[in-house]
């Protein structure tokens, strides 16, 4: 039973607009959440991240929001360029080890394409 | 600063052969972190070492197994391999000590593709 879900395996967007990938999961106990972008040929890129007590943290374009009771987060990029289109993973975790992270419990990834 | 690094880039193996596949970790950090990711899914935790031992592990059978030495570098070796091993295999690092802090954040390498023929 998969414990992060991103139900949209694509997305296309026009460059300038925004881009929103969804993201829910099932496990209460999961601690912080974290979005990683990748291209064909790369490892993952961490992007930004979120822990439980937030609901909403900004980097540059990027603004991630937690909604705890709903079990649900979201990426918005703002405005998005023809560099971001990439796949998008979500990931979350507890908390371990006096808090560094330990597993991380990936989705499937979201493509999501940017056209001029 | 070089970041995580793995070798090798591509591998073919046939069944029931054995792989090492090789990850350095991002300068400062002391954990390594394997990940599987198959076609068309997100990476899945193999296992976590910190101070040379196994910290944590996911759910892969112990055909699966790992090693971290004293320079904080680590190898991933898969015994009796399976068609169903093919797939991309992630090191990631990231500062594992119990820093107190908030989470550190795993760094990925650009994977070891492996291909089970």
């Amino acid at each position: 039973d998969q414990q992060v879900k991103q139900n949209s395996p694509s997305l296309s967007v026009q460059e300038g607009r925004i881009s929103i990938l969804n993201c829910d999961y099932t496990n209460s106990m999961f601690d912080y959440f974290l979005w990683y972008k990748k291209y064909p040929a790369e490892g993952p890129t961490f992007l930004i991240s979120i822990s439980s007590i937030k609901d909403k943290n900004e980097d540059g374009r990027f603004t991630v929001f937690l909604n705890k009771s709903a079990k649900h987060l979201s990426l918005h990029i703002v405005p998005s360029q023809p560099g971001d289109s990439a796949v998008y993973f979500c990931a979350a975790t507890p908390f371990y080890y006096g808090g560094s992270q330990g597993n991380l419990i990936f989705g499937k990834g979201t493509k999501l394409s940017v056209k001029p | 600063d070089a970041g995580v690094t793995q070798s090798p880039t591509h591998l073919i193996k046939t069944r029931g052969q054995q792989v090492t596949l090789r990850c350095s970790p991002k300068s400062g950090h002391d954990t390594v972190s394997w990940y599987q990711q198959a076609l068309g899914q997100g990476p899945q935790f193999i296992f976590q070492y910190y101070e040379e031992e196994e910290r944590q592990r996911g759910n892969f059978p112990d055909r699966f197994s790992g090693h971290q030495f004293p320079n904080y570098s680590s190898e991933l070796n898969v015994n009796a391999l399976l068609l169903g091993d093919s797939a991309l295999y992630l090191c990631a690092s990231s500062i594992g000590g119990p820093s107190g802090g908030a989470a550190d954040t795993q760094y990925f390498g650009p994977g070891t593709r492996l291909t089970v023929l």
